[in-house]
């Protein structure tokens, strides 16, 4: 089945430390995947995307991802968070590449907490 | 920057009612999507357009839910008649074919009492 999984529902850091929010999914073909955010009563923000070429994907805030085949992962890091990172974030893969036929499908979700 | 409308922001209805939610996409946007939010089942997606078309909506009920896109600026979601577990934050979503990373709207929180 094709699914995507985030192990961790929360995950606390202090202030300036590095953070990695994990995550993997199921699929026997080529995806593409995304991490998006959510803060407070607030819609889905588009963190970074993969869909092919380098492994490695730097988006917006300063996060970044590295896509691992082998692994089935795509990880989501920072060197440094801020108290402005708290947030619940998403990883999502859109299992219908070869076919054209996009569809979503969402982790469920780490809370990142960072505290001074 | 571009971005989703979704309205109303927050609907509080009785059981029994029925609840429209509208969403503007961005222009030129031609891929819409209907995803439920909720505490014990996440994300879920309900329906999705492409070009107006519905090309997906295995995963809204058929018999209180539907989904309809009279125009390329227009998205609606009904439900009728609303029920207390449908309580739940519904986003909409746009994007494009050619351009994977589809912007969400604020979403629309409902409450059925």
């Amino acid at each position: 089945a094709q699914s995507v999984t985030q192990l961790d529902s929360q995950v606390p850091v202090f202030e300036e430390a590095p953070v990695e929010l994990r995550c993997n999914y199921s699929s026997s073909v080529s995806v593409y995947l995304f991490w998006y955010v959510q803060y407070p009563n607030q819609g889905l923000q588009l963190l970074l995307k993969y869909l092919s070429g380098s492994t490695l994907v730097k988006g917006i805030n300063g996060f970044e991802a590295e896509f691992n085949k082998s692994q089935t992962s795509f990880h989501l890091r920072k060197p440094s968070v801020h108290i402005s990172d708290t947030a619940e974030y998403f990883c999502a893969a859109d299992f219908g590449r070869h076919t054209g036929f996009q569809k979503l499908v969402f982790g469920t979700g780490t809370r990142l907490l960072v505290s001074p | 920057d571009a971005r989703v409308t979704q309205t109303p922001r927050h609907k509080v209805t009785e059981m029994g009612q029925e609840v429209t939610m509208r969403c503007q996409p961005i222009l030129g946007h031609n891929t819409v999507f209907w995803y439920r939010q909720t505490m014990m089942q996440g994300l879920e997606l309900l329906a999705y357009f492409r070009n107006r078309a519905p090309l997906d909506d295995s995963g809204m009920p058929k018999d209180r839910f539907s989904a309809e896109m009279p125009d390329a600026t227009l998205a609606t979601l009904k439900i009728q008649p609303s029920e207390p577990r449908d309580s739940a934050v519904y986003f909409c979503a746009s994007g494009t074919t050619e351009n994977y990373g589809y912007t969400f709207g604020s979403g629309t929180r409902l409450t059925v009492v």
